[in-house]
């Protein structure tokens, strides 16, 4: 079975753009999570979905950031404007369950803002 | 102090020996708690899940929770060199289905 998708694996791009992360959940999975992970703050949970609606987006650093769940497979990440402090492994992670659910990563996008 | 607490490490033991990690957290109620590990420049891959106090165990690795002194610790039998990684350790955080990580301990095995 296929595990997380996400694309793209790399991004580069400067400041000011617009940046589009994509993920496809492990299929039959029911909730959805975006993680930022960076040297200086590790792995942080950025927003999380269930059954595609948001159930909490407090982790969200700015308003520059959001996210969307159309459908039960796939998922983006929006950065509008981007800046130099974006630039981290942006993770998605899908599990079954929503409370003590087991979450599965993704490869990661590592995004680098010039 | 830190919701969820690891040592950075790095802890260095020789192949073959038992590498021991251990992860306290600071939320009395928290019900679920995940061992990770991610390879450098890989992503956190899922090694062990433990929901009650004792040991769980799934091949080489054992789980270890113990909630009235809220730690939880992961040990490694027979450490190999492919077992080096850095090791997250994640806790459930109650009632909100968030799971906040450490920091991680890097492992190394020398052969």
């Amino acid at each position: 079975d296929a595990g997380v998708i996400q694309s793209p694996r790399h991004e580069v791009t400067e400041m000011g753009q617009e940046v589009t992360l994509r993920c496809k959940p492990i299929s039959g999975h029911n909730s959805l999570f975006w993680y930022r992970q960076t040297m200086m703050r590790g792995l942080e949970l950025l927003i999380y979905f269930n059954n595609n609606v948001p159930i909490d987006d407090s982790g969200m650093p700015e308003d520059r950031f959001s996210a969307k769940m159309p459908n039960a497979s796939f998922s983006t990440l929006k950065i509008q404007p981007s800046e130099p402090r974006d630039s981290a492994v942006y993770f998605c992670a899908s599990s079954f369950l929503l409370a003590g659910g087991e979450q599965y990563f993704g490869p990661g996008t590592r995004l680098t803002v010039t | 102090q830190k919701e969820v607490e690891q040592n950075s490490g790095p802890l260095s033991v020789p192949e073959g020996a038992i590498a021991s990690l251990n992860c306290t957290y600071s939320d009395r109620v928290s019900q679920s708690f995940f061992w990770y590990r991610q390879y450098s420049g890989k992503s956190p891959e899922l090694i062990m899940s433990i929901y009650s106090n004792g040991d769980k165990e799934d091949g080489r690795f054992t789980a270890q929770l113990n909630k009235a002194s809220q730690y939880v610790s992961l040990l490694i039998r027979d450490s190999q060199p492919s077992d080096s990684a850095t090791y997250l350790c994640a806790v459930e955080r109650a009632g909100t289905y968030k799971y906040i990580f450490g920091t991680g301990t890097r492992l190394k095995v020398l052969a």
